[in-house]
């Protein structure tokens, strides 16, 4: 069955803090992507990454920069945390495009970070 | 930006009815995707239909496409009180690897 992780469900740092969100995915995907989700905003995309130490901006990438060294691995860093970035961050990961049609993209659970 | 807007943002339907989501989109597509997400969980993909597809069929889901419309429709049949869930659209934008993804339709079905 195919498996995205996210290291943690809860976290909670302070402001200025630097932050790291790990993915890990099983599948042996391409691509990965990090979101953040906010109520009545849906999911905007931050950064994804379609093969190792590639990245592109998302929607949202300021304050956040992403690292991607092993094809399975896929980091968020928030550079110095600020309060506006407490939100719910999910991962996701999808194989690449085929028959020029994206495919599924897999969720990992989330994590809920708190910034105070 | 955000291209997918669904609607109604809410439904609160009684187990064994009939729930309709519907979803717009601003630009071309490739395909649409629908994906339904558990409180506090991840979302997990439910179907993709293609922009050459008028509908398509999984189990108690149909979902239509109408791309002179920019619109799609999701209809879950005979609802169960573990479909609640909130319900996102997401189209690829005519390319590319990444998709957009819709504010989400909250279903509560109640028994």
């Amino acid at each position: 069955d195919v498996k995205v992780t996210q290291s943690s469900r809860y976290l909670v740092k302070r402001t200025g803090e630097k932050v790291f969100l790990e993915c890990v995915q099983d599948m042996d995907h391409e691509n990965m992507f990090w979101y953040r989700q906010d109520p009545g905003l849906g999911l905007r995309l931050i950064y994804f990454s379609y093969d190792v130490k590639m990245k592109e901006k998302g929607d949202i990438p300021e304050g956040y920069s992403v690292s991607r060294e092993k094809k399975e691995r896929f980091s968020l860093i928030l550079e110095s945390a600020s309060t506006n970035q407490t939100s719910m961050y999910l991962c996701a990961s999808s194989s690449l495009r085929q028959a020029g049609s994206n495919q599924p993209q897999h969720f990992g659970d989330g994590t809920r970070l708190s910034i105070l | 930006s955000q291209q997918g807007e669904e609607d109604p943002q809410a439904l609160s339907i009684q187990e064994g009815e009939n729930a309709t989501m519907n979803c717009s989109y601003k630009t071309s597509i490739n395909n649409l995707q629908w994906y339904r997400q558990n409180s506090g969980r991840g979302l997990v993909h439910l179907i993709l239909i293609r922009s050459n597809e008028r509908e398509k069929h999984s189990g108690r889901l149909r979902v239509t496409l109408d791309t002179s419309k920019k619109s799609s429709s999701l209809l879950i049949t005979a609802s169960r009180a573990a479909d609640t869930a909130s319900y996102f659209c997401a189209t690829d934008g005519g390319g590319g690897n990444k998709l957009t993804f819709g504010t989400g339709t909250q279903l509560k079905v109640e028994l």
